[in-house]
């Protein structure tokens, strides 16, 4: 089936280190792929998305790339910010009219200043 | 525009008591997706319904039903309370295919004890 895989957290950076958290995925066809942000006591906001291979997503300074030959899409950050302390989900969605998104476990970031 | 909302925001119940959730879509939105997040998890999909029926269910028991009206508002009711229901749940909106992207709203804390 369908999943999400993503690197475990918590992660603790510094203010203005370089950020990646990891994300594979497996899934038939070609998903569209995202990235959402869930800040402390609060839903989920979408922070970027990709529909097509070789598509880069960007917003707020973080990019992903969605790359089928690896089925990746992790998200970067060049300088992270004590703003930025939430916990972030990759998800894909299948291109189909019923478009559940299927969420990866999330991986929790605090940045210290 | 007013986004996806949810009510209550909080709300505490008794194991074996049943709980009715609300969501009203963002504006223009015809499809409504329900999601359950435990504590420290992913979301995991519940239901999703369009034009006031279900259309597709993930794996939760009956319990877990639901209902959409003709203002594309939705339900979700919770029987028989179990303590594993105590989660965050989400609702999503969105517009079959435009993007694959859905809207989430602040969610309603559910606490069962």
């Amino acid at each position: 089936g369908n999943s999400v895989t993503q690197m475990e957290g918590p992660v603790t950076l510094s203010e203005e280190a370089f950020l990646t958290i990891n994300c594979t995925y497996t899934a038939t066809g070609y998903p569209s792929l995202f990235w959402y942000v869930q800040y402390p006591g609060e839903g989920l906001q979408l922070l970027l998305k990709a529909t097509k291979a070789d598509d880069k997503g960007s917003n707020k300074g973080f990019e992903a790339t969605y790359r089928k030959e690896t089925t990746s899409f992790h998200l970067e950050k060049g300088s992270v910010q004590v703003s930025d302390s939430a916990v972030y989900f990759c998800a894909l969605s299948k291109k189909t009219s019923y478009d559940k998104v299927i969420f990866g476990p999330g991986t929790s970031l605090s940045v210290i200043p | 525009d007013a986004g996806v909302t949810q009510s209550p925001t909080h709300l505490i119940k008794t194991r074996g008591q049943q709980v009715t959730l609300r969501c009203s879509p963002k504006s223009g939105h015809d499809t409504v997706s329900w999601y359950q997040q435990a504590l420290g998890q992913g979301p995991q999909f519940i239901f999703q319904y369009y034009e006031e029926e279900e259309r597709q269910r993930g794996n939760f028991p009956d319990r877990f039903s639901g209902h959409q009206f003709p203002n594309y508002s939705s339900e979700l009711n919770v029987n028989a309370l179990l303590l594993g229901d105590s989660a965050l749940y989400l609702c999503a909106s969105s517009v079959p295919g435009e993007n694959y992207e859905q809207y989430f709203g602040p969610g309603t804390r559910l606490t069962v004890t």
